[in-house]
């Protein structure tokens, strides 16, 4: 296991659900990110956060909202989604971003369904 | 736009022989390299890197070959076996300090025959 945890691990929604995806990492790094992987595609950066300040917003719809309430923790929360949000949401962490040779590290991802 | 891609979608490859995995890239600029692998239900895990200032870089079973005058970055794992089957795709890191971005290739299937 790589020190990243995601729950939960599967998740299927309505459009008018309001769910959150949670993010925990046990490598004492200072940096997390959103990740969104869909078939065939590369995968997309979302949100990134340094020292529980988030750093980078990659032109995400605003019902994607992430929180970090410290720098093990990370939460994304989601509102009023479409189907085509569906995918699978990856965290990842690292130890800081101010590194070229920083290497991130990857949860298990939500496999995330919107009906 | 720029971007890095992989040539082959689905490798084959008969188990015990080496399998070589390639990759493009189109900004020069680039300073590191990352090599990941991700089996089905999993997350990327971190296989191998290399920095710009290197050509070549080694571990266990894996090798990573860094072409920087066409671009071209290639993973070539040794003796493959059945617990190598899975998506590999590669990433650049580019940026500055505190803007660090990865870029990740679409990725290739390695599928290994027993």
């Amino acid at each position: 296991e790589t020190g990243v945890t995601q729950t939960p691990r599967h998740l299927v929604m309505g459009m008018t659900n309001k769910k959150s995806l949670k993010c925990e990492q046990h490598l004492g790094h200072n940096a997390m990110y959103w990740y969104k992987q869909s078939a065939k595609k590369p995968l997309e950066l979302m949100f990134v956060y340094s020292l529980e300040e988030r750093v980078e917003n990659n032109s995400v719809p605003s019902r994607f909202s992430p929180e970090c309430p410290n720098s093990s923790h990370l939460f994304l929360h989601l509102h009023t989604l479409q189907p085509e949000d569906s995918a699978l949401y990856l965290c990842a962490s690292s130890e800081e971003t101010t590194s070229v040779t920083d290497t991130q590290y990857f949860g298990p991802g939500t496999r995330l369904t919107v009906l | 736009g720029e971007s890095v891609g992989l040539h082959l979608p689905t490798l084959s490859v008969q188990e015990g022989d080496n399998s070589i995995i390639n990759c493009a890239y189109s900004n020069s600029a680039s300073d590191y390299f990352i090599w990941y692998k991700q089996e089905s239900g999993k997350g990327p895990q971190f296989i191998i890197d290399i920095r710009s200032n290197m050509d070549k870089r080694q571990g266990q079973r894996v090798t990573v070959l860094l072409n920087k005058t066409v671009k071209h970055l290639s993973l070539q794992i040794a003796a493959t076996q059945p617990g190598d089957s899975a998506v590999y795709f590669c990433a650049e890191n580019r940026g500055t300090s505190g803007t660090y971005k990865y870029i990740f290739g679409t990725g290739t299937r390695l599928k290994v025959l027993a």
